[in-house]
Parts: structure tokens; C-alpha cells; sequence
């Protein structure tokens, strides 16, 4: 069965903190993305990246960075985290044709204290 | 820019049939997805449209209209499980890779 795996399903972060988010996907899939969801506002495409090494930010890529070094793997990190980055994050991979769906991960609920 | 909009929530009874809409602004338009999302769960994939016109799978269905900046998905036989928000989704193109991009959602309460 084809699969996202997020490293936490729950987290909790000091304000300040330094936070990496993982996802590995084992579909060989070229395209990785993160979101994040809060309530009124959908999914919001923070960053997305199409191959090994190659990222693209996204609406909104303000206090997060992104590290593709692997194909599977897809880090999102939040180099100071802040209380407004409090959120649910969702992973996300496709492969490369125009009708490939989304697969996602089960998200990880992020809380910023 | 893009932007996608689609109602906050909508109601409806068990065994009739609801038609969710979604209006979008897009540059480089390569189809336009619907996604369900259950509360407390990841969005699962139900459709896909690039071209004009109706796509049929079993109770749903999704139409769409490029010129005019339009979707729309249909639930028929409404059943209590179908309760859950529905997610319009467009990708572009961006330079080097796709771009897709959620609506806010649409929350469908379905009631007996």
C-alpha cells in the first residue's frame, strides 16, 4: 500500500525553538509539498519541491525552510518557530503527470506554546 | 495570482442529492481536483477534471468549466458518511514543477 509517513503525529515547541518537520514517501514520487491547515483558511501551500535538491516556495514560505536531500525524504523547518505557526501540517507527494492526485500524510498537529 | 472560492459550509438530507461549487483564478491551468477530508484525517482523492464537461464515478460526479473559471461536484444519494468537507483543489505550473492550490473548503453536513 502506497504511503506518506509523518515523524509525529502530535508536537509541542517552545516559542524559539528550532523544528524539523519529516515526511517520507515510497511511491518514488518526484513531487513533495507541505501545507499547513487551520480552521477558515484550507491548506496553504507553504513549499514544494519537484526533484532532489530543487524547492519552489509556495503562498507562504515566510519562517520556513525545506530540505530535500533524498528523493523519499521532504524536511520543513521552522528556524525560530513562533505561536502563530501553530498549526496542522499535511505532507503531500504526486508523481509527475498533470492528473497525478495528491497522496497525503496523516499530518502532524504542531502546537507553539 | 490564484484564488479559489467555494461555500464554508453547506447542509443537506440523507438520500437526496447536493452540488457543491468552486470558482477559481488561475495562470497555467492543468486540471482541477476534489478532494473529501474527513474530521481529523488526511484529504482523500475523489476526482479529477482538465477538460470541459461532466466526469461520472458512481455517486459523485464533477463538472467543469475552463472559460468560465468553474466547477462543480455532485453528490447523489447522500449518505450520513458523506459528512465531511470537500476541497477544491487547481494546479498550475510553476517553473520546474506543479503547483496545487486549495480552496478553503467546503464543510457538508448531511442529516437524517
Amino acid at each position: 500500500d502506497v504511503k506518506v509517513t509523518q515523524s509525529s503525529r502530535y508536537l509541542v515547541k517552545r516559542t524559539g525553538e528550532k523544528v524539523f518537520l519529516e515526511c517520507v514517501q515510497d511511491m518514488d514520487h518526484e513531487n513533495m509539498f507541505w501545507y499547513r491547515q487551520d480552521p477558515g483558511l484550507g491548506l496553504r501551500l507553504i513549499y514544494f519541491s519537484y526533484d532532489v535538491k530543487m524547492k519552489e516556495k509556495g503562498d507562504i514560505p515566510e519562517g520556513y525552510s525545506v530540505s530535500r536531500e533524498k528523493k523519499e525524504r521532504f524536511s520543513l523547518i521552522l528556524e525560530s518557530a513562533s505561536t502563530n505557526q501553530t498549526s496542522m501540517y499535511l505532507c503531500a507527494s504526486s508523481g509527475t503527470a498533470t492528473n497525478e492526485k495528491l497522496f497525503f500524510g496523516s499530518g502532524t498537529q504542531l502546537s507553539v506554546l | 495570482g490564484q484564488n479559489i472560492d467555494q461555500p464554508t459550509e453547506m447542509t443537506a438530507t440523507e438520500g437526496a442529492i447536493v452540488q457543491i461549487n468552486c470558482t477559481y483564478q488561475t495562470s497555467g491551468f492543468n486540471g482541477l481536483f476534489w478532494y473529501q477530508q474527513h474530521a481529523g484525517e488526511a484529504p482523500t482523492f475523489l476526482s479529477y477534471n482538465v477538460l470541459d464537461g461532466l466526469e461520472e464515478k458512481g455517486r459523485f460526479s464533477s463538472f467543469l468549466s475552463r472559460s468560465k473559471g468553474y466547477s462543480y461536484l455532485l453528490l447523489k444519494e447522500l449518505q450520513m458518511k458523506d459528512s465531511a468537507s470537500y476541497l477544491c483543489a487547481v494546479r498550475g505550473r510553476n517553473t520546474g514543477g506543479f503547483k496545487t492550490i486549495f480552496g478553503a473548503g467546503t464543510r457538508l453536513f448531511v442529516k437524517a
